[in-house]
């Protein structure tokens, strides 16, 4: 599976959108890009996912530009309890967690 | 509830004690797997398993053992633990179909082996 690149850490303030790039620009054409997000320890938790076109459910929006060599989520306000990791993650089948980014939103 | 269901959440025990954690899913999920988080390292998958009876190995599959008899269950077996699989443990599943599915997974289990 192709890798991603994110930041390593993120601020956010509470009520703003909070925009989380990833990189990948070895994406293969049947990869999809997820999203999930872990909470201190808890189970990682699926936010979204998309292949080509954008995607927008209760959670988050995801951008991913024309030619798939990147991508954005967006949350659109953020909360105290959006506070977390953020993995982006290509997928076709098998899953590899990078490091993810640390958002950490403030009042 | 859709929900996968690991057990036990916290164990500690000693090295060689032959220890089993078990792995429940109620949505009839086909993909079920196994991962180990720990720090620095992330997540890293153990062994998966696409349906009943068939099983693989994951990145880091040594000192493990997997079986998969019904569809709703994946136990990880440690048959001799030893400390350096300390670590907390995710179980995941997933449909298969003709769209790719996202994985869910359980609260995790935090394992000591002293």
């Amino acid at each position: 599976d192709a890798k991603t690149t994110q930041p390593t850490s993120m601020d956010c303030a509470e009520g703003r959108a909070a925009n989380l790039p990833c990189n990948h620009s070895t994406i293969s054409g049947n990869e999809y890009v997820y999203w999930y997000r872990q909470i201190h320890s808890q189970g990682p938790q699926y936010i979204i996912h998309g292949l080509k076109n954008n995607e927008t459910n209760e959670m988050a929006s995801l951008i991913i530009t024309e030619d798939r060599k990147s991508s954005t989520l967006i949350l659109p306000h953020a909360t105290l309890r959006d506070t977390a990791v953020y993995y982006c993650i290509l997928s076709w089948g098998k899953f590899q967690f990078g490091a993810g980014t640390q958002v950490v939103v403030t009042p | 509830e859709a929900q996968v269901t690991q057990n036990p959440r916290y164990l500690i025990t000693v090295t060689g004690k032959k220890l089993t954690v078990t792995c429940s899913q109620n949505m009839n999920h086909e993909y079920m797997s196994w991962y180990r988080q720990d720090p620095g390292l992330g997540l890293r998958q153990i062994y998966y398993s696409m349906n009943v009876e068939v099983t693989d190995k994951g990145d880091v599959p040594e000192g493990y053992k997997v079986s998969r008899k019904e569809k709703r269950n994946f136990p990880l077996i440690l048959e001799s633990p030893s400390p350096n699989q300390t670590s907390l443990y995710f179980c995941a599943s997933s449909g298969r179909g003709r769209e790719n599915q996202p994985q869910h997974f359980g609260d995790g289990t935090r394992l000591s082996i002293l």
